[in-house]
């Protein structure tokens, strides 16, 4: 079985500032991802970055970044230069092997509120 | 745009209704899910389609069920909710490859009065 927690319900952070967003997991597989979405009030769940277990380097893009640390099982997302439209429910998720009907795995997301 | 879209994307229904939720994908992917999502709770996934045949049913109230007449389409049909159905229910399609992500629709924001 898979697991994901996130252990921080809400965060502020302010405009232009960089934050991070803890994620630890649990799994017996070999062969892993881990995911990041973010969640406007509007519902909509939107794919912001991706990392293999078999990856070496700490996956990024753009202004996101994953902090892969395998031993720890942690898989913080840091976003850089923090925007108003930032602001949002973030998930982490996992799946097992790829493959097929992969599933995901979702924590109960962190609340991020950027501020001026 | 992810290239996966629901109708409606709200609904309002009575307990007696039937109603159907509708998914439609343009990526050409093979496998499509549907998630639950209620109010602080983790999204909990109800049932995957790979290939228009159902590979998963999550223990699924048989109040809610799915179709998927082909590639393209889901369908969620819906009939005699309680209250607690009362959720945003999203579609994915997931792109396989060495990433497997998965994409989501906007959603379906359900209310069973």
């Amino acid at each position: 079985a898979q697991k994901i927690t996130q252990t921080q319900p809400g965060m502020f952070v302010q405009e232009k500032e960089a934050v991070t967003l803890d994620c630890t997991y649990d799994t017996s597989d070999q062969s892993y991802g881990l995911f990041w979405y973010k969640q406007p009030s509007s519902g909509e769940m939107i794919f912001l970055i991706y990392q293999g277990s078999y990856d070496e380097q700490n996956a990024t893009e753009g202004r996101y970044s994953l902090n892969f640390q395998k031993a720890r099982k942690s898989a913080n997302l840091v976003i850089s230069a923090s925007q108003l439209g930032d602001s949002a429910m973030y998930f982490c998720a996992m799946r097992g092997r790829a493959g097929t009907a992969s599933k995901l795995t979702f924590g109960t997301g962190t609340r991020l509120q950027v501020t001026l | 745009e992810t290239g996966v879209t629901q109708t409606p994307r709200h609904l309002v229904m009575g307990m007696t209704n039937k109603k159907s939720l509708k998914c439609e994908q343009h990526l050409g992917h093979n496998a499509m899910y549907w998630y639950k999502q209620s109010a602080k709770k983790p999204l909990e996934l109800m049932f995957v389609y790979n290939f228009k045949e159902q590979t998963e049913n999550n223990s699924v109230p048989s109040r809610f069920s799915p179709e998927c007449p082909n590639s393209s389409h889901l369908f969620l049909h819906l009939h005699t909710l309680q209250p607690e159905d009362s959720a945003l229910y999203l579609c994915a399609v997931r792109a396989g490859g060495l990433e497997d992500t998965q994409y989501f629709g906007p959603g379906t924001r359900l209310t069973v009065l």
